[in-house]
Parts: structure tokens; sequence; C-alpha cells
């Protein structure tokens, strides 16, 4: 497809256990972003990645969290030992890079619930 | 830091009237994008228009218009002609380097049209 690719679309998991999240971007974007966000609440930056290398990971909460992005495109945000304040929306949005006026372009997220 | 303040958690408005969503700011970087993104009840995020810090005019995509006042610094979206599919939460964001950066988002305006 043309759009930014979440999956799963909907995750359950149980608290302590870990969790995979997946971001398939628009081809060819180099730049790609994970946001958390809350209910209620606007999306909370993650980490950055410009193609393979993760050039900001000053928003992941804990070292509980980890992106990578070995091949410059597909991404996996990992969770482990799940904790319930864990539980949100979690957004990958990808974009071209260097250009002015290039918006971020977001998937549909992962509704992730630690039960 | 960057900070984006949108004060208007709900708003209410006529079908086919105007409507005025408020968004001010604050950063130190002298180069900075702001954007506009639309998020319906189906969650995905969907951008609406950009204006670069140094661009002389109001962006306009639309019926989408963007009131910038740097000096003020403000940002309001403006929404002609509204219509029922309008009704959704609508996040300001901005960004460092004229938008190559994070998006930081702000807690979002819900709107309602009523028929």
């Amino acid at each position: 497809g043309a759009g930014v690719s979440q999956s799963p679309r909907y995750k359950v998991a149980k608290r302590g256990q870990d969790v995979a999240l997946r971001c398939d971007p628009i081809s060819g974007h180099v730049s790609l972003f994970w946001y958390q966000q809350a209910l209620g609440q606007g999306p909370e930056f993650l980490t950055y990645f410009q193609n393979e290398a993760q050039l900001d990971k000053s928003g992941l909460p804990s070292d509980r969290f980890f992106a990578e992005r070995p091949e410059g495109s597909v991404s996996t945000l990992k969770i482990q030992r799940t904790q319930q304040e864990d539980s949100a929306v979690y957004l990958c949005a990808s974009s071209s890079v260097g250009q002015r006026n290039q918006p971020q372009h977001f998937g549909d997220g992962t509704r992730l619930s630690i039960l | 830091a960057q900070k984006i303040t949108q004060t208007q958690p709900g708003m209410f408005v006529q079908e086919k009237e105007a409507v005025t969503l408020d968004c001010t700011y604050d950063t130190s970087d002298p180069s900075y994008g702001l954007f506009w993104y639309k998020q319906p009840s189906s969650g995905e995020m969907i951008f609406l228009i950009y204006q670069g810090s140094y661009d002389q005019q109001n962006a306009t995509e639309g019926r989408y218009s963007l009131n910038f006042q740097k000096a003020r610094k403000s940002a309001n979206l403006v929404i002609s002609a509204s219509q029922l599919g309008d009704s959704a939460m609508y996040f300001c964001a901005m960004s460092e380097n004229f938008g190559n950066e994070k998006l930081t988002f702000g807690t979002g305006t819900r709107l309602t049209i009523i028929p």
C-alpha cells in the first residue's frame, strides 16, 4: 500500500510479557518516528531513525523499551516486561528528509492493552 | 524546550459555519515548522496544513487556513464552511528545523459539528 502500515492493530498482553510492534513506512522515506499516545492526550515522541541509524531515543520511557530498524526500512518497537502504564496507542510516522513542508505521515497505530 | 498550548478542550459548531481552533507555541529555535493534524475516532492521524517560521504568507489548503501571527507565537487553524465529517480531534504540533525533527504536540481540541 501507499501509506504507513502498522501491525498488529490491537495487542492485548499480560503484565510482564514482552511485546513487539511493527511499522512499515512509506517506500523511500528515510525518516521514521515512534510516538506514544495515552488516552485523551496528544502523541509523545519516543524515538527517531534516519535510515538504520537511531538518532534520537530521548523519549523512550525506560530501558524496557527498545527500537530497531536494521535495514533502514521496517522498524520494530519492543517492550519488555510490560507494565500497565504501557497501555497506549503506539503511532509510527515516516517522512522524507531534508526538505521543508514534508509532513510526517502516520500509520493507524497499534492499541496496546496490558492486563 | 518546545511547548504547544491548545486551550480549547472541546468546541461545538453549527454545520456550514467557520471555526477557529487556537494554538500557541513556545520555542527558542528560529527555524521551526508548525503543523495541524486531524484525528477522527477511527484513530488515524491525518496531516492538514503546514507553516514554516519564515513563510511570509499564511498557509492555505482547501477549506483549511493557518492564521500565523509570529510575534504572538500563535498558529490558529481556521476551517471554513464546516462539514459533519470535520468532527474529530485536532492537534497542533511543531518541529525544529522546519519540520524535519520530532513533533511536539498539544493536548488537542475535540471539534463537534452540529447538523
